[in-house]
């Protein structure tokens, strides 16, 4: 059974900061992986999908990357602002399920302090 | 385009009572999928569609059923309420399966 862990559970940066979260997968037969932002009250957003072929993908100050073979992925956000505070979500599906199925871990609540 | 949206945004149900948790999506998607998120924890998956009159079980699907009559609409059933269904329930939708999946904004539902 795909577990998904997120690391570290909550984190509190100045402005301005540079910062990683991060997700660990433990099997390694992914289809994709995505990335999603959710705002207190609110749904998902997706921000990154990374398909199991390719190891990175940017959007504006994000980029997230992906080792398979490590059951890793990391989101950097470079020069955090206060409007980037929200809780970030990983997920996974796997090969045998053609990505139809999502796993998620619990989420990284990322606070920017002005 | 609206995206998804769901209906309503909040419910407070008594044990033993049914409801219908409604999602529609106006962006011709193929797939569409309900989770549920419990207080500090990830999404669960709790039923999935493939298309009209095709539908499957994901993680935890007991006490719930689903339909699919048409592309648009995948309402949520919950039968015989229980106080373990206390959760928020997200609908989301995808154009196909391993593409990025929308999210509506959410039903949060206590079951006293």
């Amino acid at each position: 059974k795909q577990e998904v862990t997120q690391i570290p559970a909550a984190l509190s940066v100045p402005e301005g900061e540079n910062l990683v979260l991060n997700c660990s997968f433990t099997d390694s037969a992914i289809y994709n992986l995505q990335w999603f932002r959710q705002d207190p009250g609110k749904g998902l957003t997706s921000l990154l999908l990374i398909q199991s072929s390719q190891r990175e993908q940017t959007s504006g100050r994000l980029n997230a990357s992906l080792d398979k073979s490590s059951g890793r992925s990391t989101l950097y956000i470079a020069a955090s602002q206060p409007g980037d505070s929200a809780t970030y979500l990983c997920a996974v599906s796997l090969k045998e399920t053609s990505g139809s199925r999502l796993t998620f871990g619990e989420g990284t609540q990322l606070t920017v302090n002005p | 385009n609206a995206g998804v949206t769901q209906t309503p945004k909040f419910r407070i149900l008594k044990i033993g009572q049914s409801m219908t948790l409604q999602c529609a999506q106006d962006m011709n998607h193929n797939y569409m999928y309900w989770y549920r998120q419990d207080p500090g924890m990830g999404l669960k998956l709790i039923y999935y569609s493939v298309g009209a009159g095709i539908t499957d079980k994901g993680e935890v699907p007991n006490g719930y059923n689903v339909s699919r009559s048409t592309t648009e609409d995948f309402p949520l059933r919950l039968e015989l309420a229980a106080p373990s269904q206390t959760s928020v329930y997200f609908c989301a939708s995808s154009r196909m399966t391993g593409y990025e999946q929308y999210f509506g904004p959410g039903t949060r539902l206590t079951v006293t």
